[in-house]
């Protein structure tokens, strides 16, 4: 079964800390995505990739960046940690064939910046 | 701006049925997903559209009229255990999903 594992389920940091999250999927998937979830918001693109060592901005990436050295793993970095970036962070992975392949996402981090 | 319309909370009976609707705007499309996800845990895939019609899965059915840039998600024979939100995403002509708020799903008994 299709597994993408989410490094903490709770995260509470300072504000100008630098956060890292981090994304496991046992499905030798090529595409990676980090979104935020908001109340009253659809879940919104940060980062994705489509292979090892490769990143694209999605609608949000400032404040943000990422890491992929093996296909396995998708790192999310919060370079200075604000109140601002205080949400629920998603990882969601996919196989080959993205455009009608459904994301798999993992539990979730809920980061809270004080 | 790309946009995608759905309620924002919905409440219905066990045993019953619902319909949650799902309107879009979008630039390009290549096909339209539902998800469920129960209060604190992952999204989880229920359906994909991306031609005309009605999709039928069990108790759930989804249905997409690209003319209209609508879509529903049909459940029957409610249960408890579909108390959820569901969101809408649709793939723009870009092939990235663009994301619904949700509309939460109250079941009663």
């Amino acid at each position: 079964d299709v597994k993408v594992t989410q490094s903490s389920r709770y995260l509470v940091k300072r504000t100008g800390e630098k956060v890292f999250l981090e994304c496991v999927q046992d499905m030798d998937h090529e595409n990676m995505f980090w979104y935020r979830q908001d109340p009253g918001l659809g879940l919104r693109l940060i980062y994705f990739s489509y292979d090892v060592k490769m990143k694209e901005k999605g609608d949000i990436p400032e404040g943000y960046s990422v890491s992929r050295e093996k296909k396995e793993r998708f790192s999310l970095i919060l370079e200075s940690a604000s109140t601002n970036q205080t949400s629920m962070y998603l990882c969601a992975s996919t196989g080959g064939d993205r455009e009608s392949q459904p994301q798999h996402f993992g539990d979730g981090t809920r980061l809270s910046i004080l | 701006g790309q946009n995608i319309d759905q309620p924002t909370e919905m409440t219905a009976t066990e045993g019953a049925i619902v319909q949650i609707n799902c309107t879009y705007q979008t630039s390009g499309f290549n096909g339209l997903f539902w998800y469920q996800q129960h209060a604190g845990e992952a999204p989880t895939f229920l359906s994909y559209n991306v031609l005309d019609g009605l999709e039928e899965k069990g108790r759930f059915s989804s249905f997409l009229s690209r003319s209209k840039g609508y879509s529903y998600l049909l459940l029957k024979e409610l249960q408890m255990k579909d108390s959820a939100s569901y969101l809408c995403a649709v793939l723009d002509s870009n092939y990235q999903l663009i994301w619904g708020a949700g509309t939460k799903l109250i079941i009663k008994p």
